[in-house]
């Protein structure tokens, strides 16, 4: 697509409970990379994928995150058992090659863990 | 955890003003970059800096990246309303040899804002 494409834009969800957000990044692009934003805070790196290489996931926080690119294409991160400090906005990205030029970011996912 | 220390954290601008923020790390950044975002959308790329030294224009916006390679200075002139937003500083250490992600480490973030 015309540029990286997330959803869902908008999350709630009850504390304990599985979600699911999806990227599906600019066509062509072989890097895809997940970062969390949260309130009023700079971005903080999440996971990387990098063609059909091992991803880096050396950002996620814990192990009820993970992620996972299928294809080469579309990405899902999934947090299960959600906890009130995951409520973020959720943004992914993607590059040509290995983004030494930056990258685009999608709008993100908001998530709210009530 | 965050190593880029921005500054200020926010400033109100006046239309036709000069403003400037900047960016100092503990470590070194082969590439420096600086986005801006508008609520409810993700960061947008405004200027790349590669090399130490370099000096780089993008319209009303210059940039620097420091001699060090520990600092960058993002200047806007001639203020308007939609400038508007948060400015975000990203360091890149850029691994030629190993894809080691080329991950972007952020700063906190300038807000600006209209004076009232």
């Amino acid at each position: 697509g015309a540029g990286v494409s997330q959803s869902p834009s908008n999350k709630v969800t009850e504390k304990g409970k599985d979600v699911e957000l999806r990227c599906d990044p600019i066509s062509g692009h072989t890097a895809l990379y997940w970062y969390r934003q949260s309130l009023g805070q700079g971005l903080e790196f999440l996971i990387y994928f990098q063609g059909n290489s091992a991803p880096d996931k050396s950002g996620l926080p814990s192990d009820r995150f993970s992620a996972e690119r299928t294809g080469g294409s579309v990405s899902t991160l999934t947090i299960q058992r959600t906890q009130q400090e995951d409520s973020a906005v959720y943004l992914c990205a993607s590059s040509r090659n290995r983004g030494w030029r930056g990258y685009t970011f999608g709008s993100g996912t908001r998530l709210t863990v009530v | 955890g965050q190593q880029l220390n921005q500054s200020p954290q926010s400033m109100f601008i006046q239309e036709g003003e000069d403003v400037s923020m900047n960016c100092t790390s503990s470590s070194i950044f082969n590439t420096w970059l600086w986005y801006k975002q508008d609520p409810g959308e993700g960061p947008v790329l405004l200027i790349a800096l590669y090399k130490a030294g370099e000096l780089t224009s993008n319209g009303r916006l210059t940039a620097q990246f420091g001699i060090t390679r520990k600092d960058s200075f993002l200047n806007i002139s001639a203020s308007i309303p939609s400038d508007v937003g948060i400015y975000f500083c990203a360091g890149q250490k850029v691994f030629w040899v190993k894809a080691a992600g080329n991950k972007l480490t952020f700063g906190g973030g300038t807000r600006v804002l209209v004076k009232p």
